[in-house]
Formats: C-alpha cells, structure tokens, sequence
C-alpha cells in the first residue's frame, strides 16, 4: 500500500543554518503531497502543498518540491529560526476508492538553538 | 474563526469507564476522522465519516465507536478504555475527499487511562 517514510529526527540546528528534511514516498496512483507542522501544544497545520509531478509548495519560508522521478517532497528552508521549532510531518493523499485518507509520515521534531 | 474545536484537552480516567471524545466543525465540511499519535508510531487513522450516517474503520478501529448524527459533531467513544488506549487524539476535518483538500486539525485530547 501507499506510504509514507521520513527522516527520523531530533534534528538540532542553530539559528540561521540551512535545513532540509527528507522524505519519500510509494504510491500506486498520483497521490497530492503535503507537509504539516505541529508547534508544541497545537494541532497539526497545513504547511505547504503540491499537487503534481514539478509542482512546487512554498510557506513562511519553506519549500518543497514534488519529485516523481526520485519519489520525494523534501522539505527545505534557507535560514531557520527559533520561532520554526516543531515537529514536521509529510503526507500524502490516498482517496482512492474506500482508501479515503491522508497518510502520515512519522514526524520529525526539529529543534533551533538562538 | 473556522476551526475544529475537540473536548475536553486532557482527560484522565479509569479502565472500564466509559468516555466521550467531543469534536466540532464549523466550516460545514463533509468529511471527518479521528487519528491517534503515539510516539515513534505518528498518527494513525481510527475512524473516518465521508457525511452524516455514513462512518468507516481506519487503521486501528478497536476498542472504538463513533456516531456522525449531524455533520459538524463526530465523538469519539471509548466503551470499555484500557491503558493501551493511552494516547494523543485529534479530531481532523475537509471538505470532502478530494485528494487535493487540506485537512484542518483540532488541538487535541490527551487521554491518560490508569
């Protein structure tokens, strides 16, 4: 079946560093990517999306870019802040006949350091 | 403001006593599911409602109910909770099952069973 597999974290950067967050995915059809945050105490929020082969999903900074080729939607952000501490989930969309579901990557909690 | 609002956000009970899970939309969405997060685990889909009176097991259905009599309530209940139903809840909702539609979460319900 369709899945998702991210980096496992903790990731720890410093303020300003360059991050990247790898993830891949199997899927049977053309699913939608996404990447969801969870700050600390929250629900899971909409990051970023994109919804075809080249398509690219950018927010607040981040950016990811839909990879059929090489399966992957790796998530990417030039300079981190403190303020980007949370965890960070990829998915993808699976609603293909009773198949109606968004399926969750792991999660990788990502900690900046000021 | 648009949200998923989950009650209560923490919870400690008994094994065996029976609970509610509360969950409500008010953005008129069609679709609603519950997910569980564990840690090393992510989240993972109890239940699902594509629209009033029509529910579907997700990827760990047992030892769960849950009723969509109106479409912008879907509670989540625990019969008879056991310590293994320890967990991190969200209430998640779209507007229907496109592979292309956000899912906005609750901020959720953390369940302690003793």
């Amino acid at each position: 079946g369709n899945s998702v597999t991210q980096m496992e974290g903790p990731v720890t950067l410093s303020e300003e560093a360059f991050l990247t967050i790898n993830c891949t995915y199997t899927a049977t059809g053309y699913p939608s990517l996404f990447w969801y945050v969870q700050y600390p105490g929250e629900g899971l929020q909409l990051l970023l999306k994109a919804t075809k082969a080249d398509d690219k999903g950018s927010n607040k900074g981040f950016e990811a870019t839909y990879r059929k080729e090489t399966t992957s939607f790796h998530l990417e952000k030039g300079s981190v802040q403190v303020s980007d501490s949370a965890v960070y989930f990829c998915a993808l969309s699976d609603r293909e006949g009773r198949d109606d579901k968004i399926i969750f990557g792991k999660g990788t909690r990502l900690h900046i350091l000021p | 403001e648009a949200q998923v609002t989950q009650n209560p956000r923490y919870l400690i009970t008994v094994t065996g006593k029976k609970l509610t899970v509360t969950c409500s939309q008010n953005m008129n969405h069609e679709y609603m599911s519950w997910y569980r997060q564990d840690p090393g685990l992510g989240l993972r889909q109890i239940y699902y409602s594509m629209n009033v009176e029509v529910t579907d097991k997700g990827d760990v259905p047992e030892g769960y109910k849950v009723s969509r009599k109106e479409k912008r309530n879907f509670p989540l209940i625990l019969e008879s909770p056991s310590p293994n139903q320890t967990s991190l809840y969200f209430c998640a909702s779209s507007l229907d099952r496109g592979p292309n539609t956000e899912a906005f979460f609750g901020q959720g319900t953390r369940l302690t069973v003793v």
